[in-house]
């Protein structure tokens, strides 16, 4: 049991490159999000899902997009990096959308 | 709409000393409420967490909570704390079908 699982765990960008963070998980929770943690700010949503095929906007989706095609995995794109989304990406699940989060290890992104 | 407010940025306690982290939030009805303690380079992890019944709940890593409704608040406690409890500490709120919120944090730093 792996729990939740990020890759990778760095990743440098140049401005507008695209990527996709890679989120699984293996409990077979229903509830899957991604929070960005900023210095000073705490972790603020992005996107969450309540299950496959279901998605919807968190706090600050604006460029990041997600899909969810299976229970498994949630990955985050973003589609033309910014210097603004330098930040650390935590993907979390959960069996409840107002539940215990499990967190995963994290990813730390840096946009030149 | 809820919030938490963790109003210490910075915590400096020395070894053996007691602790106590505060958070307060805002929800319109019975919250559930969350510790999480992020140790330097690594995910979240749960320290304990309020749904109902008794106010004072017993976490891992000997850490205990007090839900003090008149108050709106929920403070994590530790009688002793050791090197090892340096990090950064999250509360955060929840409840019917709203996510979670998360507090912008407590970093404890642990002197000898």
């Amino acid at each position: 049991n792996a729990g939740v699982t990020q890759t990778p765990k760095f990743q440098v960008l140049k401005t507008g490159q695209s990527m996709t963070l890679q989120c699984a998980q293996d409990m077979n929770h229903e509830y899957m999000s991604w929070y960005r943690q900023d210095p000073g700010m705490g972790l603020r949503l992005i996107h969450y899902s309540v299950g496959a095929g279901i998605t919807d906007q968190g706090e600050v989706p604006n460029g990041y997009n997600v899909s969810r095609s299976t229970t498994e995995d949630f990955p985050l794109r973003l589609l033309s990096a910014a210097p603004s989304q330098t930040s650390v990406y935590f993907c979390a699940s959960s069996f409840s959308l107002r539940g215990e989060q499990f967190f995963g290890p994290g990813t730390r992104l840096t946009v030149l | 709409a809820q919030s938490v407010t963790q109003p210490d940025i910075h915590i400096t306690v020395s070894e053996g000393a007691s602790l106590e982290l505060r958070c307060n939030y805002s929800y319109g009805a019975t919250p559930y409420l969350f510790w999480y303690v992020q140790s330097p380079g690594q995910g979240l992890q749960l320290l304990l967490k309020y749904f109902s019944g008794d106010t004072l709940v017993q976490g891992i890593k000997g850490f205990e909570a007090e839900f003090k409704r008149s108050q709106s608040s929920f403070n994590l406690r530790k009688p002793s704390v050791h090197w090892s409890d340096a990090a950064e500490y999250f509360c955060a709120v929840g409840g019917g079908n709203e996510k979670l919120t998360f507090g912008t944090g407590t970093r404890l730093t642990i002197i000898p």
